[in-house]
């Protein structure tokens, strides 16, 4: 099955820039999303499609996808983006399972 | 406006079965492209895709649970099912489901989660 893998932990100063990665084999093959979870909430999605933001979500997150590494950059970084992030894709390869990556929490200092 | 809550017993014992329902609004699981997964999160750990189905009854199961889970829908109540045989204390977690579109993977509305315990 296919592996998705992120760092644990990513620390960022306010105001700096944090770049949280997502690998997998040939994932720039895939379509990638992001989803943001704070503590005790529900994901929320903050960018699809590699690099689509939905309605309401600031243009400080955006996304890239090439080779076997996916990218979530977040720009200007505020205390309030402080969260767990997951990256997501479908691998339609072989059993056609939606797979997770394993989560990176972003530290605001 | 969609919004989707999940539904279930927060305790269940080691070998019972987890039945969970999905109630959502604001949109149909008739239309062409719509789906509805479940995915789970135990205690500090990361998400899991369970299982999906779509609005012409295609579904889908995480490889490694297939064998214990079946999704099914009810079009007319605007729910979806999701039973786990076989509940093992390792099953404690959240459940969520969530709402996706145009036959992808994208997951943008989820429920608030329910927290399920496995314990005796």
């Amino acid at each position: 099955s296919y592996v998705l893998t992120q760092p644990p932990s990513v620390s960022v100063a306010p105001g700096q820039t944090a770049r949280i990665t997502c690998g997998g084999n040939n994932i720039g093959s895939k379509s990638v999303h992001w989803y943001q979870q704070k503590p005790g909430q529900a994901p929320v999605l903050v960018v699809y499609d590699d690099s689509d933001r939905p309605s309401g979500i600031p243009e400080r997150f955006s996304g890239s996808n090439s080779g076997n590494t996916a990218t979530l950059t977040i720009s200007r970084v505020e205390a309030g983006d402080e969260a767990d992030y997951y990256c997501q894709v479908w691998d339609s390869s072989s059993d056609h399972s939606w797979v997770f990556g394993g989560g990176t929490k972003l530290t605001v200092l | 406006q969609i919004t989707l809550k999940e539904s279930g017993p927060t305790l269940v014992k080691p070998t019972q079965t987890l039945t969970l329902t999905c109630t959502f609004s604001g949109f149909s699981l008739s239309t062409s492209g719509v789906g509805v997964g479940w995915i789970r999160q135990p205690p500090g750990k990361a998400l899991e895709w369970l299982a999906l189905i779509y609005w012409n009854d295609d579904k889908r199961y995480s490889p490694s649970l297939k064998s214990r889970l079946t999704i099914t829908k009810d079009t007319s109540k605007n729910q979806v099912v999701l039973t786990m045989t076989n509940m093992d204390p390792v099953d404690t977690a959240t459940y969520y489901c969530a709402h996706t579109f145009d036959s992808s993977s994208i997951l943008d509305y989820w429920g608030q989660g329910t927290l399920v315990t496995v314990s005796s």
